[in-house]
């Protein structure tokens, strides 16, 4: 069985500062790796995956992800956050070839501040 | 555009009372989820139905059952509300890699 653990519950920055959110897994198996963000008062959206190929993943708004098997980490970054990045950020985890399900991780509130 | 709806956003039911949380995707996806979301636990699994009047539990699905009779449609259903299952229930639908949520639905339990 798969696990998640996002290392940090609640990340406070300055807007324009750096920020890493991290995830970390535990995976018998090959695994396909996700980051889902929730802005307030909405539901899940997908903001970027890794299935195979290259390690660094690229979101459409700047975000981006590396897959480190050997540490077995997904860690999210982005080197410039704007106020409306102000959202929870999830990690999640599937078996490749496996199951359906997802399991993910308990989330990192991420507030970016003026 | 991908779609996945739920049938109320806001929810007040009493204990004991026979809940329905309804969910349409319009993506003719075959695997759809239920999911509770409560503050530091993240996302738990309820049921799962990956076709239609096929269904598996989760993590969690005691205290709820669940009902797919068409393809587009995934109800979960609380027998008995109670207390412990105020929590916003989150739906999704699936394609080959990536899930796709509903917006949620907050349910209390008085």
């Amino acid at each position: 069985a798969q696990s998640v653990t996002q290392l940090d519950s609640q990340v406070p920055v300055f807007e324009e500062a750096p920020v890493e959110l991290r995830c970390n897994y535990s995976s018998s198996v090959s695994v396909y790796l996700f980051w889902y963000v929730q802005y307030p008062n909405q539901g899940l959206q997908l903001l970027l995956k890794y299935l195979s190929g290259s390690t660094l993943v690229e979101s459409i708004n700047g975000f981006e992800a590396e897959f480190n098997k050997s540490q077995t980490s997904f860690h999210l970054r982005k080197p410039s956050v704007h106020i409306s990045d102000t959202a929870e950020y999830f990690c999640a985890v599937s078996e490749k070839g496996g199951s359906e399900k997802l399991v993910f991780g308990k989330g990192t509130k991420l507030t970016v501040n003026p | 555009d991908v779609k996945v709806t739920q049938s109320s956003r806001y929810l007040v039911k009493r204990t004991g009372e026979k809940v329905f949380l309804e969910c349409v995707q319009d993506m003719d996806h075959e695997n759809m989820f239920w999911y509770r979301q409560d503050p530091g636990l993240g996302l738990r699994l309820i049921y799962f139905s990956y076709d239609v009047k096929m269904k598996e539990k989760g993590d969690i699905p005691e205290g709820y059952s669940v009902s797919r009779e068409k393809k587009e449609r995934f109800s979960l259903i609380l027998e008995s509300a109670s207390t412990n299952q105020t929590s916003m229930y989150l739906c999704a639908s699936r394609n080959i890699y990536e899930q796709y949520f509903g917006p949620g639905t907050r349910l209390t339990v008085t």
